[in-house]
């Protein structure tokens, strides 16, 4: 059981826009505005996505936004193509936990 | 752009301590305002944080591994290590080392497999 609850997918038609939530408490996700998500195709490294719930680092596409509302952090994906079908993971700063994770969405692309 | 590579042996049996090594290249691990961050994933399941080394040599640990872990750092080799004692099964897992910037893991190792069997 992971702390932060994830669907454990999704889906969408290239073009078509997805979003994916992430669910915590007012112990992480509602108190700190540090969620990060990450994507992750199998055998390679995760790779950072949106860091401070909605910033980008450099490189990043910007059909790749991050929002947050209460304890659900959120990542949607517009425009999707197949290079975006991978598996997605949250993450959160804790306090005294510090960091932790997401169960993971395997997103496709149909 | 900096790269991680986690290295250590694939295969342990329950009780033995687990060490692994993750080799940074394209920047130093003693240069500042970096934490040097282990991750694991269980088969099937999510990511799991298990601690952090400061480039001081400040070690943070997740309170559920804390008597089980150590992270180090070997800056003559550019370096940093994981040990973690008395396995047993629920330690296999896939282990990912990443440095840590701005309250996030920006880079990441692909991982390397562990797994604890008898």
């Amino acid at each position: 059981q992971s702390d932060l609850t994830q669907p454990a997918s999704v889906s969408g038609s290239p073009g078509q826009s997805i979003t994916i939530s992430c669910t915590g408490t007012s112990s992480d996700v509602g108190t700190y505005n540090l969620v990060s998500w990450y994507q992750h195709h199998p055998g390679k490294a995760p790779k950072l996505m949106i860091y401070e719930v909605s910033q980008r680092p450099s490189g990043v596409s910007n059909r790749f936004s991050g929002s947050k509302s209460g304890n659900t952090a959120s990542l949607t994906v517009s425009g999707l193509q197949a290079e975006d079908e991978a598996d997605y993971y949250c993450c959160s700063f804790a306090g005294s936990r510090f960091w932790v994770f997401g169960g993971g969405t395997k997103l496709t692309v149909l | 752009q900096v790269q991680l590579q986690e290295s250590g042996p694939g295969l342990l049996k329950p009780s033995q301590t687990l060490s692994l090594t993750c080799t940074v290249s394209g920047g130093s691990i003693s240069s500042g305002g970096y934490y040097w961050s282990w991750i694991r994933q269980h088969p099937g399941k999510g990511l799991e944080w298990i601690g952090y080394i400061y480039h001081s040599g400040s070690t943070y640990y997740s309170p559920s591994l804390r008597s089980q872990v150590t992270i180090s750092l070997d800056t003559s080799k550019n370096q940093f290590s994981l040990k973690v004692t008395s396995v047993t099964a629920a330690d296999t897992a896939v282990y990912y080392c990443a440095r840590v910037s701005g309250n996030a893991f920006f880079n990441w190792g692909q991982g390397t497999q562990v797994t604890v069997s008898s």
